[in-house]
């Protein structure tokens, strides 16, 4: 079992939907990274949280440590938004690293 | 600012030929690491960084080494580059540990045949 679980793996919607990408882990972590790659390759930090719930314009993270679970929602999604989401975790221990989900690639359909 | 660049951006290698993979910050971060990225798979940590002439492995580092002289530079030498290496490649940076954000360079791709 990997370390950091995202479901779904691949997400296609319509425009204007609201959507949810979920991560799962099972470690111990400081804090929980999400990310965003686009189709062109490049990777740039979403959020970085260790509690509680965080948002960015249209984007909103939130982390569950009990439950050990965080998900991104993003809302009014716009065809701009299509990209793979990538969840990573630094974990309580050597936390100099990073261990990242598979990601979840987004479409989204005008 | 430039951030975090890397060079070259696309290479092809023949089988048992070097190279090395340049990495460079311009935001005086401690941290860097190098990550390869494969279809499917999540990035995974190859070498990292935490100062000028510290480094250690990550959770894939046979096949390469680095070397850290300098505060902005973090080459990855790979030495006698077998068919397993093509990946796409990104250098990251982060002022101090993974708690907190780290900052991607564009990524290389490389394939080796």
């Amino acid at each position: 079992k990997n370390e950091v679980e995202q479901s779904p793996q691949n997400l296609t919607a319509q425009e204007g939907e609201f959507i949810t990408i979920n991560c799962s882990y099972s470690v111990g972590i400081s804090a929980l990274h999400w990310l965003q790659q686009h189709p062109g390759g490049g990777i740039v930090s979403l959020f970085m949280l260790s509690s509680g719930k965080k948002k960015h314009g249209r984007l909103i993270a939130t982390i569950n440590i009990q439950e050990k679970h965080s998900s991104l929602h993003i809302t009014a999604s716009h065809p701009r938004d299509s990209a793979v989401y990538i969840c990573a975790v630094a974990s309580n221990f050597g936390n100099e690293k990073l261990t990242f989900g598979t990601g979840t690639r987004l479409t989204i359909i005008p | 600012n430039a951030g975090v660049t890397q060079t070259p951006k696309f290479r092809i290698l023949k089988i048992g030929q070097s190279m090395t993979l340049q990495c460079a910050q311009d935001m005086n971060h401690n941290y860097m690491y190098w990550y390869r990225q494969d279809p499917g798979m999540g990035l995974k940590l190859i070498y990292y960084s935490v100062g000028a002439g510290i480094t250690d492995k990550g959770e894939v580092p046979n096949g390469y080494n680095v070397s850290r002289s300098t505060t902005e530079d973090f080459p990855l030498r790979l030495e006698l580059a077998a068919p397993s290496q093509t990946s796409v490649y990104f250098c990251a940076s982060s002022y101090s540990t993974a708690g907190i954000e780290q900052f991607f360079g564009p990524g290389t791709r490389l394939t080796v045949l």
